[in-house]
């Protein structure tokens, strides 16, 4: 079965820095990549998404890689503000519909 | 739409009781999940349902069942409740995929969880 690796497990940058989480995945046949944040007390809100047909996807500031030979995304943060401050969580989808998350990064974004 | 609704949203439970988690969608998908949270844990796949009638196992499915006897409903069972089943459980919702990849390529939609804790 897939088993998605995410790193780091914490984030601390500047405001109006990047942040940038990898991601890596077992199941070659995976196709479906979201990200998710969330914040405290809250339910996982999905933020950016990229399907293994594509390499890459942006949306404002931000923007998800896939790198299917080596089975690695990424997300980017460009600009970052205080509210994104959050854990994100990337996730990897089987055929079959399984959709399995990675450990989650803690983002800390300081004023 | 009220989307993916779970009750309770919280609940005390002393080990031995038994107890099930709700979960409910109004958007008509056919692919439900059911997760639990710990720290440091990330969300982990306890069961999960591509249609009306079937289940299949995640990745720590011991210790739980589940049915899906309507397609709007996904039930988290506890037979015997456990100390290390003190957990968020979240409930989520897809849709089918088309194209290549059938069951793939949808976004999940999350409930806002339960909280559940084993005395």
């Amino acid at each position: 079965g897939e088993n998605v690796e995410q790193h780091p497990s914490t984030l601390s940058v500047q405001e109006g820095d990047s942040a940038v989480i990898k991601c890596t995945y077992s199941d070659s046949a995976s196709n479906y990549f979201p990200w998710y944040k969330q914040e405290l007390g809250k339910r996982p809100q999905l933020i950016i998404d990229i399907r293994s047909n594509v390499g890459e996807k942006k949306d404002q500031r931000i923007a998800v890689t896939l790198n299917k030979t080596a089975k690695h995304f990424s997300l980017h943060i460009t600009e970052t503000q205080p509210e994104d401050s959050a854990v994100y969580f990337c996730a990897a989808r089987e055929q079959g519909g399984k959709l399995i998350f990675g450990q989650g990064t803690e983002l800390s974004v300081k004023p | 739409n009220a989307g993916v609704t779970q009750t309770p949203k919280f609940r005390v439970l002393k080990t031995g009781q038994s107890m099930t988690l709700l979960c409910a969608q109004d958007m008509n998908h056919e692919y439900m999940y059911w997760y639990r949270q710990d720290p440091g844990m990330g969300l982990r796949l306890i069961h999960y349902s591509v249609g009306e009638g079937t289940t299949a196992k995640g990745e720590v499915p011991d210790g739980y069942n589940v049915s899906r006897l309507k397609k709007q409903n996904f039930l988290l069972g506890l037979e015997s409740a456990a100390p290390s089943q003190t957990s968020v459980y979240f409930c989520a919702s897809a849709r089918t995929g088309f194209g290549a990849g059938r069951y793939s390529n949808q976004p999940q939609h999350f409930g806002d969880g339960t909280r559940l804790s084993i005395l």
